[in-house]
């Protein structure tokens, strides 16, 4: 069974410019969510996606920006990049979306701004 | 507004050595709690999970967390750390009956000396 996986794993990005990370969801789950993890922070609920649809959002602007696709596999857009958007970036896939479903994560990409 | 408070951000203990991490959540139910650790470079992976009944939960890799309602904890136990315990370790709360975002502490790292 093959787990999340993200890419790419790490990404250099000037501020301005807009990037896109790819999250590969696991076999069998419909649901996807993004969190953004500062250094020496927790992660943060970016969205969620739920059978291609944004299920829920968190505090995050709208140059946040995502979609899901019809294999489950989900990207995370994010426009005119800023200092404080460096940060890893986490994907989980569960196979709900309900409070009770566990949340498998893939190992993030890195994303640095400068 | 739900919150995780994880109120030690380092934590060094012998190997061999036992460990408490602590966690007190800010939630006006019983939320679904959470315990996930991060290893270097990795993603999260799940240790245990407390949803509902007996309040002491038993996870992986050795780890216990006990959930006190009076005082909103969920601490984190282990009766003899091992070098590859040292880590990461964050708590997580989600709204019980809604969908599953994940609300993070902003964790606890763990060195263990030989």
């Amino acid at each position: 069974e093959t787990g999340v996986t993200q890419s790419p794993t790490h990404l250099i990005k000037t501020r301005g410019q807009q990037v896109t990370l790819r999250c590969s969801s696991q076999s069998g789950h419909n649901t996807v969510s993004w969190y953004q993890q500062a250094l020496g922070q927790g992660p943060q609920f970016i969205f969620q996606y739920y059978r291609e649809e944004e299920n829920g959002r968190g505090n995050f602007p709208p140059r946040f920006s995502g979609l899901q696709f019809p294999n489950y596999s989900s990207e995370l857009n994010v426009n005119a990049l800023e200092l404080d958007d460096s940060a890893l970036y986490l994907c989980a896939s569960s196979p709900g979306r309900g409070s009770g479903t566990e949340a498998f994560f893939g190992q993030g990409t890195r994303l640095t701004v400068v | 507004a739900q919150s995780v408070t994880q109120p030690d951000i380092h934590i060094t203990v012998s190997e061999g050595a036992s460990l408490e991490l602590r966690c007190n959540y800010s939630y006006g139910a019983t939320p679904y709690l959470f315990w996930y650790v991060q290893s270097p470079g990795q993603g999260l992976q799940l240790l245990l999970k407390y949803f509902s009944g007996d309040t002491l939960v038993q996870g992986i890799k050795g780890f216990e967390a006990e959930f006190k309602r009076s005082q909103s904890s969920f601490n984190l136990r282990k009766p003899s750390v091992h070098w590859s315990d040292a880590a990461e370790y964050f708590c997580a709360v989600v709204r019980s009956g809604g969908y599953n975002k994940l609300i993070f502490g902003a964790g606890t790292r763990l060195a263990v000396h030989p």
